[in-house]
């Protein structure tokens, strides 16, 4: 199936510091979803992005919809121990009815 | 509140004993889906449902059946289950497919020996 290119696979920060993951896709999606998933529990979304070149914030949240369609990053400012978690993006490629799921990016957080 | 419960949380089960794993929501919404999480490999979608009455498969769907009689319930059923279906299971929904915030169920770990 198709593949979504998630990194990096894990980063451990310190507390206070800005973290970047991004996802790049091979074909062109429609839709870009950024999700966290905290030990035992499902993923919850955190942002949400259709169209191409946006760029849209959740509090210390940022994630832009990348100008070819093919990538998206999320950004977290100012990083807090409850940032930890598994960071998923996924995507609506432009054709079919199926979303693709990144590997996730592991984020440990240093106080 | 709006939820999506999956059912059961773990469950342990032998090669080849038929289960159903039940999904339940409460938000009236069209789309529902199963994926399972395995270590590296992030979520992959099993089954999915458009609405009622019409399901199609996703990346993994070997080994897996489901069915969509009514709106709210979208059970994932693994006739003869084997090991290599050992993972946590998640089931989402959402008001339609693409737009609209998918709500995930609390998982379901089950494994198979």
């Amino acid at each position: 199936g198709q593949q979504l290119n998630q990194s990096p696979q894990s980063m451990f920060i310190q507390e206070g510091e800005d973290v970047s993951m991004n996802c790049t896709s091979s074909s062109i999606f429609n839709t870009w979803l950024w999700y966290k998933q905290d030990p035992g529990e499902g993923p919850v979304l955190l942002i949400a992005l259709y169209k191409a070149g946006e760029l849209t914030s959740n509090g210390r949240l940022t994630a832009q919809f990348g100008i070819t369609r093919k990538d998206s990053f999320l950004n977290i400012s100012a990083s807090i121990p409850s940032d930890v978690g598994i960071y998923f993006c996924a995507g609506k490629p432009s054709y079919g009815n199926k979303l693709v799921f990144g590997a996730g990016t592991i984020l440990r957080v240093k106080s | 509140e709006a939820q999506v419960t999956q059912n059961p949380r773990y469950l342990i089960t032998v090669t080849g004993k038929k289960l159903t794993v039940t999904c339940s929501q409460n938000m009236n919404h069209e789309y529902m889906s199963w994926y399972r999480q395995d270590p590296g490999l992030g979520l992959r979608q099993i089954y999915y449902s458009m609405n009622v009455e019409v399901t199609d498969k996703g990346d993994v769907p070997e080994g897996y059946k489901v069915s969509r009689k009514e709106k709210r319930n979208f059970p994932l059923i693994l006739e003869s289950p084997s090991p290599n279906q050992t993972s946590l299971y998640f089931c989402a929904s959402s008001l339609s497919f693409g737009r609209g915030r998918a709500f995930f169920g609390q998982g379901t770990r089950l494994t198979v020996v």
